[in-house]
């Protein structure tokens, strides 16, 4: 059964770091490009960063840009998300995801982590 | 960067209606569309790829179409199951992200 685990959410204050974790089984980990994409509580889905297969090429939504750092460890079937300067409007359920490259569409999600960034 | 739009933001429907969601990018995104259903406390699940493709498993009460700008999710008959919230998301372009729509909630 293909599965995306995410780990390392919780409650972080204002100006600290965090760092999640993706953890895959059932797929070739490799072949896919991923992403994290965010929902704060109450609102939508925010796209976050994405990841190429390969760790080659990394991708991030302006409101990260510098302060995110997504990467990912192949071998061991793990992607992560390393967030720094965490601020109050960082706070929701962030999902990992696998990116269908030909389509743009995300096919596989985890169950996602929450991250709430209080004082 | 592309914005990507829903109408209507919510909807009241009885079971058996038919339902129609439509998204909008603010430039041509061809048929890099796709929809997602939301159920409260659970992860987005792909219905719908490349503007009409359905997902593996997704029933075909589902459809979706549109290409360029202008794009539809239909539900040919509502069932219990489909109250949920549906984004649509554009896969044209990476610079700017992989935009959502606000969403649409469907409730009874």
């Amino acid at each position: 059964e293909v599965q995306l685990l995410e780990s390392g959410g919780g409650l972080v204050h204002p100006g600290g770091s965090l760092r999640l974790s993706c953890a895959a089984s059932g797929i070739t980990f490799s072949n896919y490009a991923t992403s994290w994409v965010r929902q704060a509580p109450g609102k939508g889905l925010e796209w976050v960063s994405g990841i190429s297969g390969s760790a080659g090429s990394t991708y991030y939504a302006d409101s990260v840009k510098g302060r995110f750092t997504i990467s990912r460890d192949n071998p061991k079937n793990t992607m992560y998300l390393q967030m720094n300067s965490l601020r109050a409007e960082d706070t929701a359920v962030y999902y990992c995801a696998t990116l269908v490259g030909a389509t743009g569409s995300f096919d596989i999600w985890g169950q996602g982590t929450m991250v709430t960034v209080s004082s | 960067d592309i914005q990507m739009t829903q109408s209507p933001s919510s909807l009241s429907a009885f079971v058996g209606d038919r339902v129609t969601i439509t998204c909008r990018a603010s430039q041509s995104i061809s048929s890099y569309l796709n929809w997602y259903q939301q159920k409260p406390g659970k992860a987005p699940k792909l219905l719908i790829y490349a503007a009409s493709t359905l997902q593996s498993g997704v029933p075909s009460r589902f459809s979706g179409s549109g290409s360029g700008t202008d794009f539809t999710l239909t539900i040919s008959s509502l069932q219990p199951e489909d109250f949920a919230t549906y984004y649509c998301q554009q896969g044209f372009t990476i610079p700017g992200g992989f935009t959502f729509g606000p969403g649409t909630k469907v409730d009874i």
